[in-house]
């Protein structure tokens, strides 16, 4: 089974803000790291936290608190494109990449 | 080409016979991941290479499964006595020496296995 939680769907509004959040195990944890994959695409890195605090890329930003060994993605300014699955990743120390069950996010026009 | 490429992108088989799925990284990335993608599901890990090492073959499912990178390059990823249960897409993903620092894997668009 996979050692990470995150939500198995989300529903969201076009132009509206949306957070995926994603709780993981701590055992040999070294960051957490999330990709998009649209239905019968490949996963698509979009980004990564190793140490705590917010990284933002554009409309989108990932958040890591370690103590609480959690994360979450933020997507802002939904576009309807942005429907897709979302994949949380624990990247361990010994560079195994686990990742989450997904996320799937509708956005209503 | 300039991304992973992955063949076959589909293959159909009958219960019992042999498969092998290929995966092509991207030029002067060291590392490379095999995971097994369910519907619905996320990413599997199956096997991780660091050059022409297997660095951790843990998440291949049973001895049925055996991955080689003869020359640090390409990678097969053979299943011997296919079974049902073996039917997913197959990924493969590629990356730099640094992914501990930037975590970024670079798929493919991956191996549709169906097992009749």
């Amino acid at each position: 089974g996979q050692s990470l939680e995150q939500p198995s769907e989300v529903t969201a509004v076009e132009g509206a803000i949306v957070q995926i959040n994603c709780t993981y195990q701590t055992s040999g944890f070294y960051g957490l790291s999330w990709y998009q994959q649209h239905d019968g695409g490949a996963p698509t890195f979009l980004s990564y936290n190793a140490l705590d605090g917010l990284e933002e890329t554009g409309r989108f930003s990932s958040f890591l608190s370690r103590s609480d060994s959690y994360g979450y993605l933020l997507l802002q300014e939904l576009q309807m494109k942005d429907s897709a699955s979302y994949f949380c990743g624990r990247n361990r120390c010994d560079d195994k990449i686990i990742f989450g069950k997904g996320t799937r996010l509708h956005i209503l026009p | 080409g300039a991304g992973v490429s992955q063949t076959p992108s589909n293959k159909v088989t009958e219960k019992g016979k042999y498969v092998e799925l290929r995966c092509d990284p991207i030029s002067g990335h060291t590392a490379l991941y095999w995971y097994r993608q369910s519907l619905g599901q996320g990413p599997e890990f199956l096997i991780y290479f660091q050059g022409t090492g297997a660095a951790d073959d843990s998440g291949l499912p049973n001895d049925r499964f055996f991955a080689v990178r003869p020359e640090g390059s390409v990678s097969t990823l053979k299943i011997q006595r296919t079974e049902r249960g073996d039917s997913a897409v197959y990924l493969c993903a590629s990356s730099f020496l640094d992914r501990a620092t930037t975590g970024e894997l670079f798929f493919g668009e991956g191996s549709r296995l169906t097992v009749l």
